[in-house]
């Protein structure tokens, strides 16, 4: 079975602070691919990120940060020096070949709050 | 451009209504999606489309009825609905190659049946 855990239902930080988005997944293939998307207010899903399971390096994009360790099968989120304009619906998803084709499976989204 | 278009932006329909929704890409991309997301959850898919062919139907009422007249054009026929099918629609699409694909999204249908 393929699963996505967003343990952090609901996360409210003040503006300027540094928040870490938690994603854990289950997954018995050896290749697969993590996704982290973006939904703001308007409700548009934004692609954030792609990261391939053979692929630990983690990634900076920005104030945007990604820690990948299959050790732990986690695939961690992390944006500093946040904004209100950060402030957005956030999913990990997780797909892999053999799984249908390539169906997303998403984690239940963490809310993320900046407040000036 | 990574640009998904999703036409009409809200849309509220009875219930013997019969309405479609549509979705746009010029990325080149051949295989689409069709997604429903009810509040604070994340997306179910639907339907998919391969290369302009239905691959995936994830036992969805035929009360929806998706169409892909060509490779940039996905529709979604509403007929007899229900109000708990009213939700945020989104429209996806991909390159087509499987498991390396990512899925672009347009900016979703939020449809209210009354």
């Amino acid at each position: 079975a393929q699963k996505v855990t967003q343990a952090q239902t609901e996360i409210s930080v003040v503006e300027k602070e540094d928040v870490t988005l938690d994603c854990v997944y289950e997954t018995r293939d050896t290749t697969y691919y993590l996704f982290w998307y973006k939904q703001p207010p308007s409700g548009e899903l934004v692609f954030l990120i792609r990261r391939n399971s053979f692929d630990e390096q983690n990634e900076i994009s920005g104030r945007y940060s990604w820690n990948f360790q299959k050790s732990t099968s986690s695939f961690n989120f992390t944006i500093t020096a946040s904004q209100v304009v950060d402030s957005a619906v956030y999913f990990c998803a997780l797909k892999s070949e053999r799984n249908q084709g390539g169906k997303l499976i998403f984690g239940q989204g963490t809310e993320l709050s900046v407040k000036p | 451009d990574t640009e998904v278009t999703q036409t009409p932006k809200h849309l509220v329909m009875g219930m013997t209504n019969k309405k479609s929704l549509k979705c746009e890409q010029h990325m080149g991309h051949r295989a689409m999606y069709w997604y429903k997301q009810k509040a604070k959850k994340p997306p179910e898919l639907m339907f998919v489309y391969s290369y302009e062919k239905l691959s995936i139907n994830e036992s969805v009422p035929s009360r929806f009825s998706p169409e892909c007249p060509n490779s940039s054009l996905l529709n979604l026929h509403l007929h007899a609905l229900q109000p708990e099918d009213s939700a945020l629609y989104l429209c996806a699409s991909s390159q087509g190659r499987g498991g390396t694909d990512t899925q672009y999204f347009g900016p979703g249908t939020r449809l209210t049946v009354l």
